[in-house]
């Protein structure tokens, strides 16, 4: 089985510049989350999804920030506009909820660099 | 409020050598939920295990071994005759069995180096 899908894997931008990180998680989960590595503030959870709904999003930095998860197979986070303070690295990961918490399964990450 | 202590942020070790990292943990839930990620100099997230509140027995896999001690909040790893291969960022997880689905929150992660 495929793990969760991220693309792209590295991108470098200029600030102000519109950024679109996207997801695939794994196929038959039904929760889907946004986070974010930085070496100040570790990992983060931005928000997550379930069945396509978001459900939580106070993690989201700022308005500049915003998701969406036009179906089960497919997530986007998007930055607009883009400033250097926003360079981390962005993980989706995927789980499926059956009653438990269930283990979240991460991507490989967005490697993303704003000058 | 869910809190994840992970007090060491890098430790070095010989290959062979045995090591241990410590993880504490603090929640109000009486169902929860802990996990170990391993984060490799390749930069993925690899799970490594996921054990509940009630479950309180060591978990033996390979070189791999975890002590759950809910006495003490804490989840232990241990690495027997580690490896270069051993080498990463590791990090202690925990997610409440409440309304919020299953939210992680991560510790700070302990930066292990195994020097042949």
């Amino acid at each position: 089985d495929a793990g969760v899908i991220q693309s792209p894997r590295h991108e470098v931008t200029e600030m102000g510049q519109e950024v679109t990180l996207r997801c695939k998680p794994i196929s038959g989960h039904d929760y889907l989350f946004w986070y974010r590595q930085t070496m100040m503030r570790g990992l983060e959870l931005l928000i997550y999804f379930n069945n396509n709904v978001p459900i939580d999003d106070s993690g989201m930095p700022e308005d500049r920030f915003s998701a969406k998860m036009p179906n089960a197979s497919f997530s986007t986070l998007k930055i607009q506009p883009s400033e250097p303070r926003d360079s981390a690295v962005y993980f989706c990961a995927s789980s499926f909820l059956a009653g438990v918490a269930e283990t979240q399964y991460f991507g490989p990450g967005t490697r993303l660099l704003v000058l | 409020a869910q809190k994840v202590t992970q007090a060491q942020t890098e430790i070095s070790v010989v290959e062979k050598e045995d090591v241990t990292l410590d993880c504490v943990y603090e929640t109000r839930d009486t169902t929860y939920y802990l996990f170990w990620y391993k984060q490799p100099p390749s930069g993925e997230l690899v799970f490594l295990i996921r054990r509940n509140s009630f479950d309180e027995q060591n978990e033996i896999s390979g070189r791999y071994s975890w002590n759950f001690q809910k006495s003490t909040s804490s989840f232990n790893f241990t690495i027997t005759a580690s490896q270069v291969v051993d080498s990463a960022v590791y990090f202690c997880a925990l997610s409440g069995d409440n309304n919020a689905g299953n939210m992680l929150t991560f510790g700070g992660g302990t930066r292990l180096m195994v020097k042949p």
